[in-house]
Formats: C-alpha cells, structure tokens, sequence
C-alpha cells in the first residue's frame, strides 16, 4: 500500500526567508503523480504544485519549487520570500495511475512578521 | 461556473440516523472523490469515481455508499451514523485522474 509522511508536525519561518518541507512516500509503483496542497484557516484546499513521476524536472510556480528524489522517494517544497499569507497546512499528496490519492498528515507553517 | 459545491455545511446527526452529502460540479470534470479530514490524520480517500455509472472504493470506505448516475453530481450515504464518522467531509473533482483537483467547501457532521 501507498504511504505518505511528512515528518515535520510544525514549522516556522520569518517573513522573506526561505522554507522547506519534506515529503515522502513509499510506492511501488513507476508511474505516478505527487501534489502539494495548501489548507489556510478558511478550510479551503488549494492546489499549490503538481509534479508527474515520470518527467525528472523539478515543478516550479512563482515561489514554490519542489526537490522531486524519485528514487530515495522524497518531494519536498520549498517555498522562497515566504509571505504571511503562506501561513496554512500544508498537505504532500500521492496519486496512483488508477487515481487513488493519499495524503500526509500535513505541515502546519506559520509565516513571522 | 460554480466550481465544486457541498451541501449541507454543518449537520448534527445523531447515532443509527441515515443521511446523504451533497456534492456537484458544473465544470464537466469527469473524476470526482470523497475525503474526510480528522485532526492529525490529513485527508483519507472515501470514495471516488472515474465517470459516470463507475466508483471505486479508498482507504476508508466502511459505512459509506456512493453512486453516480450523472457527470456532475457525486452524492455520499451515511447509512447508519456512528460517533467515528464525525468528521469534514470534502468532495474533489478534477477533468481527469491525474489533473488538478478542486475541492469543495467541506461539510462539518458532527454524530451524538
């Protein structure tokens, strides 16, 4: 069975420095999926970055990057010039090809002005 | 478009009672899930389903059916409420399995 961990329960960061948050995961699989998903207090689930398996580049959106290690299974994110509005959960996610997705248990950070 | 919509936002169910979450979807996504989110557990896979008329069970399917009988809607049965089940609920859809994911608000069900 496909696992999820995220080893960090807390994190925080000063506001304009760099955070990174690890991810990993456990699967037999070759093809497959991995997401990061941010929850703020409102709830809601926002998607922040996507990376396919099968493509070695590291996904990148604006200031969030992702340290894709297929085969020591680790996704971390990193987020750069860290904002107050990035203080959320945030969720690592895994998806097989037959569309299960498995969740961390989630990282909360707080941003520190 | 309305994105990903749930209904009710609260319930208070109380133990042995029957109930259905509503979930739809006006973006013609053809994958659609259920969630549930615990304190310190993340989310779990309930249910999901590929297309109408297809669904597949996740991690935690035990004391919830699902069906669907059309593209947009993906409701969730409660058929014999249990303290355990207390819980948000979250419903996701997505154009295809690997694509991005939206969520719904969630519903907050509380069982007594």
């Amino acid at each position: 069975a496909q696992t999820v961990t995220q080893s960090q329960p807390e994190m925080s960061v000063q506001e304009a420095e760099t955070v990174t948050l690890s991810c990993t995961y456990d699967t037999s699989e070759n093809n497959y999926y991995l997401f990061w998903y941010k929850q703020p207090p409102s709830r809601q689930m926002i998607l922040v970055i996507r990376q396919e398996a099968y493509k070695q580049q590291n996904a990148t959106e604006n200031r969030f990057s992702v340290n894709f290690q297929k085969a020591a299974k680790s996704f971390s994110l990193k987020i750069s010039d860290s904002q107050l509005g990035d203080t959320a959960m945030y969720f690592c996610a895994f998806m097989n090809p037959s569309g299960k997705l498995i969740f961390g248990q989630g990282t909360t950070l707080q941003v520190k002005p | 478009n309305a994105g990903v919509t749930q209904t009710p936002k609260f319930q208070v169910l109380k133990t042995g009672q029957s109930m259905t979450l509503q979930c739809a979807q006006d973006m013609n996504h053809e994958y659609m899930s259920w969630y549930r989110q615990d304190p310190g557990m993340g989310l779990r896979l309930i249910h999901y389903s590929v297309g109408a008329g297809i669904t597949d069970q996740g991690e935690v399917p035990n004391g919830y059916n699902v069906s669907r009988s059309t593209t947009e809607d993906f409701p969730l049965r409660l058929l014999s409420a249990a303290p355990s089940q207390t819980s948000v609920y979250f419903c996701a859809s997505s154009y295809s399995v690997a694509g991005v994911q939206y969520f719904g608000p969630g519903t907050r069900l509380t069982v007594t």
